[in-house]
């Protein structure tokens, strides 16, 4: 079945250092796949998305390219902030609109 | 524009009782799915309704039903609780059941079972 296996954490890092977060997938067809990240006290919100290999997805200075001959979807940002601390879900959807998600990285950055 | 609003945002139950949340998609959507996150996991698809229909279902058992009404709102049911169904619970809208359209998350509904 459809899976995504996502680095754990928590990370901790300081500010203005380069972040990646890895991510992997299994899935059946073809995915689209994307990054959500969770503020504390909130709901999901999408930072960003490619539908098809090769693509790059990218927003607030995160980026991530969907990569079909490794099945992956790293996330990266060359330069984090003290407001970028958040959970961070990598998801995978194939077809129907349910999202598969891993398992959410904690990330936090330290002034 | 009011984005997904559910309620209630936090709820305590015993074992055994029924409980039900409540989600309003956001403007112009007319797809509801529902997601369950355990502390410190990934959120579970749940089910999701479209047309007043459960459309699709994840791996949940049958204590867990939905209804969605004529306005596209949405209610998630647990019936019988167990501790195991403390979690947040996450009502995700959409525009139609097709894959192409970004599903936009509420806050929650952080629910406790002692």
């Amino acid at each position: 079945g459809d899976s995504v296996t996502q680095m754990e954490g928590p990370v901790t890092l300081s500010e203005e250092a380069f972040l990646t977060i890895n991510c992997t997938y299994t899935a059946t067809g073809y995915p689209s796949l994307f990054w959500y990240v969770q503020y504390p006290g909130e709901g999901l919100q999408l930072l960003l998305k490619a539908t098809k290999a090769d693509d790059k997805g990218s927003n607030k200075g995160f980026e991530a390219t969907y990569r079909k001959e490794t099945t992956s979807f790293h996330l990266e940002k060359g330069s984090v902030q003290v407001s970028d601390s958040a959970v961070y879900f990598c998801a995978l959807q194939t077809g129907a609109n349910n999202l598969f998600f891993g398992t959410g990285t904690r990330l936090t950055v330290i002034p | 524009d009011a984005g997904v609003t559910q309620s209630p945002t936090h709820l305590i139950k015993t074992r055994g009782q029924q409980v039900t949340l409540r989600c309003s998609p956001k403007s112009g959507h007319d797809t509801v799915s529902w997601y369950q996150q355990a502390l410190g996991q990934g959120p579970q698809f749940i089910f999701q309704y479209y047309e007043e229909e459960e459309r699709q279902r994840g791996n949940f058992p049958d204590r867990f039903s939905g209804h969605q009404f004529p306005n596209y709102s949405s209610e998630l049911n647990v019936n019988a609780l167990l501790l195991g169904d403390s979690a947040l619970y996450l009502c995700a809208s959409s525009l139609s059941p097709s894959g192409s359209y970004e599903q936009y998350f509420g806050p929650g509904t952080r629910l406790t079972v002692t």
